[in-house]
């Protein structure tokens, strides 16, 4: 178990560039997450993958932003055109099914957009 | 809908003292998960107890320890024997059985006094 990791640490990045993050999750969990927290908020949930299958987005996560498993192992979050606005700490976490199954996080990305 | 709430934004204790985090949340469902995270300054969130609904006793994990009161709908996290190393900010989080959504709340920021 080598734990969720995250990449690129930080990116900093001008307004209107579009940006990728990467998120490599525990190898044997079919559950993967994406969440975003701006400072002194807790974890907003933005997608859900049950293996490569997209199940649910937030309404959080305008047409700007797409995100992708393909085979069910890593995931990458794509914002098209950012805005000062998506600047926050993005965090990828995976999980097993169950309720009591809790999430495992990365260490996330840290996106500034100036 | 969903929620959950954290009504201490900071909280101090003096090292090798006690304290309550306190959490309470919101929903009509009679099955659900609830857990506790902390985020040191580093950034990652790190898991530290889950509670499920139907559970009769409290959940524990070493010094962390789990104040499930359902009629109440709380589930406060108790530190006991507090150590420099606690001083983070601590989540609450929520997720309903037979859905995949972890609802977070806006956590408390303890801070351990030598």
């Amino acid at each position: 178990d080598t734990g969720v990791s995250q990449n690129p640490r930080h990116k900093i990045t001008k307004r209107g560039q579009n940006v990728t993050f990467r998120c490599d999750p525990i190898s044997e969990h079919n559950r993967l997450y994406w969440y975003r927290q701006t400072l002194g908020q807790g974890p907003e949930f933005l997608t859900y993958f049950q293996n490569e299958a997209q199940l649910e987005k937030s309404r959080l996560l305008s047409d700007r932003f797409s995100a992708e498993r393909p085979k069910g192992s890593f995931s990458t979050l794509e914002i098209q055109r950012t805005e000062q606005g998506d600047s926050a700490m993005y965090l990828c976490a995976s999980s097993l099914s169950g309720t009591g199954s809790p999430l495992h996080f990365g260490n996330g990305t840290r996106l500034t957009v100036t | 809908a969903q929620k959950i709430t954290q009504t201490q934004p900071g909280m101090f204790v003096q090292e090798k003292e006690a304290v309550t985090l306190d959490c309470t949340y919101d929903t009509s469902d009679q099955s659900y998960g609830l857990f506790w995270y902390k985020q040191p300054s580093s950034g990652e969130m790190i898991f530290l107890i889950y509670q499920g609904s139907y559970d009769e006793q409290n959940a524990t994990e070493g010094r962390y320890s789990l104040n499930f009161q359902k009629a109440r709908k709380s589930a406060n996290l108790v530190i006991s024997a507090s150590q420099l190393g606690d001083s983070a900010m601590y989540f609450c989080a929520m997720r309903l059985s037979g859905t995949y959504k972890y609802i977070f709340g806006t956590g408390t920021r303890l801070k351990v006094l030598a």
